[in-house]
């Protein structure tokens, strides 16, 4: 089955720098690529997606890069804000209705 | 519209009984699954339902029953609980497949002595 890794598991960054979070898989037939912000004791949002056909995709200071061919793709969230501070997840569509999470990266943005 | 709706918020139960969590949407979605989290472990599929009278296993099903008699609900059922089940669950809907972005509800935390 589909295997989805996360890494860092933490991290910590002062306000108004960039955070990186990056995710590899292991079904190159995976083909949805969410991200999700998750706050203590809430539900899990969505915050930006991409599609395998697309190789970065981005809104506002959030951006998701793709690279299919060695089954990875990443975070980017630029000029980080305390209110970013949360766990984010990334995941993968395996089998087309399969979908696995990665373990998590708690981020936090020191003021 | 409000959204995916998850009764109860909390609940203890003594290992051996059995409960059913529930899970309403009123989007029309057609996708609904089921997940548990745990710490350090994201969410782990339970099952996934593609639509009424449809169901199917995800990555951990093992101690749990769904079934889909309606669009709107999609009932998780634990037959009889164990310690191990102890966890954070959270049920999900999505206009057509799992490759649309999910909507979730606000999850039951469930403790199981």
């Amino acid at each position: 089955g589909e295997n989805v890794e996360q890494h860092p598991s933490t991290l910590s960054v002062q306000e108004g720098d960039s955070a990186v979070i990056k995710c590899t898989y292991s079904d190159s037939a995976s083909n949805y690529f969410p991200w999700y912000k998750q706050e203590l004791g809430k539900r899990p949002q969505l915050i930006i997606d991409i599609r395998s056909n697309v190789g970065e995709k981005k809104d506002q200071r959030i951006a998701v890069t793709l690279n299919k061919t060695a089954k990875h793709f990443s975070l980017h969230i630029t000029e980080t804000q305390p209110e970013d501070s949360a766990v984010y997840f990334c995941a993968a569509i395996w089998n087309n209705n399969d979908m696995r999470f990665g373990a998590g990266t708690r981020l936090t943005v020191k003021p | 519209n409000a959204g995916v709706t998850q009764t109860p918020k909390f609940q203890v139960l003594k290992t051996g009984q059995s409960m059913t969590l529930q899970c309403a949407q009123d989007m029309n979605h057609e996708y609904m699954s089921w997940y548990r989290q745990d710490p350090g472990m994201g969410l782990r599929l339970i099952h996934y339902s593609v639509g009424a009278g449809i169901t199917d296993q995800g990555e951990v099903p093992n101690g749990y029953n769904v079934s889909r008699s309606t669009t709107e609900d999609f009932p998780l059922r634990l037959l009889s609980a164990a310690p191990s089940q102890t966890s954070v669950y959270f049920c999900a809907s999505s206009s057509a497949h799992s490759n649309q972005p999910q909507h979730f509800g606000d999850g039951t935390r469930l403790s199981i002595l």
